[in-house]
């Protein structure tokens, strides 16, 4: 049973226009939501993470929302540029917990 | 920087094989991963370690071991492989208490024949 859906599982957006990744979550446990930006030969690395005592947590060009009565969180990167291309996971967990929950991935190309 | 490696970039087994799969970090976590990666199904994780000879089973343990005899060193075992068992193993460590960041490895693409 998938813990985190995440939705597109692909994404192809103009340079210079914004991708939009959304995630769900059952699980109100959860209070750590990170995102993971892998490139291809390369294994994933934290891009940007949000708790829930915020709504939003932005660094630079990319931006967490996250709506705890719904039970999602979205990523949105601005000014999409190429170098953008990459696969996204979401994941959520415990704080402090050892094991994270990933969603399926979105694969983003950025067509220059 | 963190620097989590493993063995072999690539690898070819045959059904019925013994494999090893092992992975090094240099940063003194506590914590260490195994993950395999499979399109649409994104990363699941196959079993942890949290110390030196502890492992908990994650959310695919079956037809998989794994062995931490050192804190730098975690290997993960394939009995007797499995063509389901091709796939992209992924390799990652955190330190104790603030698990929240996971640096990975760059993945061994295993395939069963």
């Amino acid at each position: 049973q998938q813990q985190v859906k995440q939705s597109p599982q692909s994404l192809i957006v103009q340079k210079g226009g914004i991708s939009i990744i959304n995630c769900a979550y059952e699980n109100t446990a959860f209070d750590y939501f990170p995102w993971y930006q892998q490139f291809p030969g390369k294994g994933p690395a934290l891009l940007i993470a949000i708790r829930p005592d915020v709504s939003e947590k932005k660094e630079g060009r990319f931006t967490i929302s996250f709506n705890k009565s719904a039970k999602q969180f979205s990523l949105h990167i601005m000014d999409s540029q190429p170098g953008d291309s990459a696969t996204y996971f979401c994941a959520a967990s415990k704080w402090a917990a050892n094991q994270f929950y990933f969603g399926t991935g979105t694969s983003l190309t950025v067509i220059p | 920087d963190v620097k989590v490696t493993q063995s072999s970039r690539y690898l070819v087994k045959r059904t019925g094989e013994k494999v090893f799969l092992e992975c090094v970090q240099d940063m003194d976590h506590e914590n260490m991963f195994w993950y395999r990666q499979d399109p649409g199904l994104g990363l699941r994780l196959i079993y942890f370690s949290y110390d030196v000879k502890m492992k908990e089973k994650g959310d695919i343990p079956e037809g998989y071991s794994v062995s931490r005899e050192k804190k730098e060193r975690f290997s993960l075992i394939l009995e007797s492989a499995s063509t389901n068992q091709t796939s992209m193993y992924l390799c990652a460590s955190s330190p104790q208490g603030i698990s929240y960041e996971q640096y990975f490895g760059p993945g061994t693409r295993l395939t069963v024949t």
